[in-house]
């Protein structure tokens, strides 16, 4: 069974600092894997989509990373602001045509202290 | 990118009854999936609808319980059937590989 673990669960850290969320995925055979941002009361944002062939991708402050053979991402976030209080979602796409949907892990909980 | 909505945002049910959730989306895409995220949990595939046929239901799933229709490529209905409190969540659909998601349904059961 696929399977999406994300740690640490919830995390709490004072405004301006770096920090990293970390997943990973049981079955290696990825597809891509995405970031994504939820906000109470609201749906899913996009925030990165690493393709299996990637390493990395960037977007401001953001950056995820993908290493497939060790069945792990990092999403790394510079500089927090209060503004990026948020749950945070990693998911695994397993087949190419999409046809299966999305695996998620359960999120990181991020608090940013102003 | 795709802008997907949903009706409705929100609803306040009873158990036994059944609701009708919406997903329209502003051009035509080939794939259209309905999650559901209980609380404190992580999003789970429900099903994937397909156009022009029945969905294809995750193990776990129903159709008794979660009919799906698809009569068209920008249009997709999720009933929750005979509800109880145990279906408390929020109900969310996405379009295609690249997973844009709408805003969610946000069921609660009494």
């Amino acid at each position: 069974k696929q399977e999406v673990t994300q740690i640490p669960a919830a995390l709490s850290v004072p405004e301006g600092e770096n920090l990293v969320l970390n997943c990973s995925f049981t079955d290696s055979a990825i597809y891509n894997l995405q970031w994504f941002r939820q906000d109470p009361g609201k749906g899913l944002t996009s925030l990165l989509l690493i393709q299996s062939s990637q390493r990395e991708q960037t977007s401001g402050r953001l950056n995820a990373s993908l290493d497939k053979s060790s069945g792990r991402s990092t999403l790394y976030i510079a500089a927090s602001q209060p503004g990026d209080s948020a749950t945070y979602l990693c998911a695994a796409l397993y087949s190419g045509g999409g046809a299966d949907g999305l695996t998620f892990g359960k999120g990181t909980h991020l608090i940013i202290q102003p | 990118s795709a802008v997907i909505s949903q009706k409705p945002s929100r609803d306040i049910c009873q158990r036994g009854t059944s609701l009708t959730i919406q997903c329209q989306v502003d051009s035509q895409v080939t794939m259209m999936f309905w999650y559901r995220q209980q609380p404190g949990q992580s999003l789970t595939l429900i099903a994937t609808a397909n156009q022009g046929s029945e969905a294809t239901y995750e193990s776990g799933f129903v159709i008794d319980k979660f009919p799906i229709s698809r009569p068209n490529l920008t249009f997709s209905t999720l009933t929750v059937s005979n509800m109880s409190p145990e279906d408390s969540s929020i109900y969310l659909c996405s379009v295609d590989e690249t997973q844009y998601f709408g805003p969610g349904t946000r069921l609660l059961v009494l």
